[in-house]
């Protein structure tokens, strides 16, 4: 079974700017979870899409935002990028197992903002 | 309370020793506590889980030790090897994952 897609791997874009980034999941996984990960703050939820509702957010501002498709795939949006969103993005797809949601994370997107 | 506090930050050992990582929350309505490995340039890969009414887990040489009065877990690596070396991560999750603040693991031959 293939595992979690992210697309593109590295990108590089200047302030101001606006980013989409997007994350296939595994097959049959229904739920796609976002996190930023940097050396100062660690791994931090972002949001998570369920059925094409977002279910859960975290603690980011209202530049951040994601939807999900039919197929489940998802595509997180930062607009107004700050030199403060470089970071690596991950996506991660849940499955229900022994009564909790085991996530499986994609590789992530470098992101770079100058 | 939504911390999850993780120790040491950076951890040495030698070829065939225990690692041993621990990690405490406040939270006790978590009920799900994975732990990640991650190396360089990839994604946290799932290593094992344990859910609060479950005390000991062990897959492989992985083993979770769970403390459920203390508010604490800990992962050991039993017989650690050079390719154990990588970034751990344990998290809690109620409905989202909260990550502790990962212990860069070196094992040296």
């Amino acid at each position: 079974k293939a595992g979690v897609t992210q697309t593109p791997r590295y990108l590089i874009k200047t302030r101001g700017q606006q980013v989409t980034l997007s994350c296939s999941p595994i097959s049959g996984h229904r739920s796609v979870s976002w996190y930023q990960q940097t050396p100062g703050q660690g791994l931090q939820f972002l949001f998570e899409y369920f059925s094409e509702t977002q279910r859960n957010k975290g603690n980011f501002p209202g530049r951040f935002s994601g939807r999900q498709f039919s197929n489940s795939r998802s595509e997180m949006n930062v607009s107004t990028l700050e030199l403060g969103d470089s970071a690596l993005y991950l996506c991660a797809s849940s499955r229900l197992a022994g009564g909790s949601y085991e996530q499986y994370f994609g590789p992530g997107t470098r992101l770079t903002v100058t | 309370q939504q911390q999850v506090k993780q120790s040491p930050q950076s951890l040495i050992v030698q070829k065939g020793g225990i690692s041993i990582i621990n990690c405490a929350y406040e939270n006790t309505a978590f009920d799900y506590f994975p732990w990640y490995q991650q190396f360089p340039g990839k994604g946290p890969a799932l290593l094992i889980a344990i859910r609060p009414d479950v005390s000991e887990k062990k897959e492989g040489r992985f083993t979770i030790s769970f403390n459920k009065s203390a508010k604490q877990f800990s992962l050991h690596i039993m017989d650690s090897q050079p390719g154990d070396s990588a970034t751990y991560f344990c998290a809690a999750s109620t409905d989202k994952l909260i990550f502790g603040t990962g212990t860069r693991l070196q094992v040296f031959p």
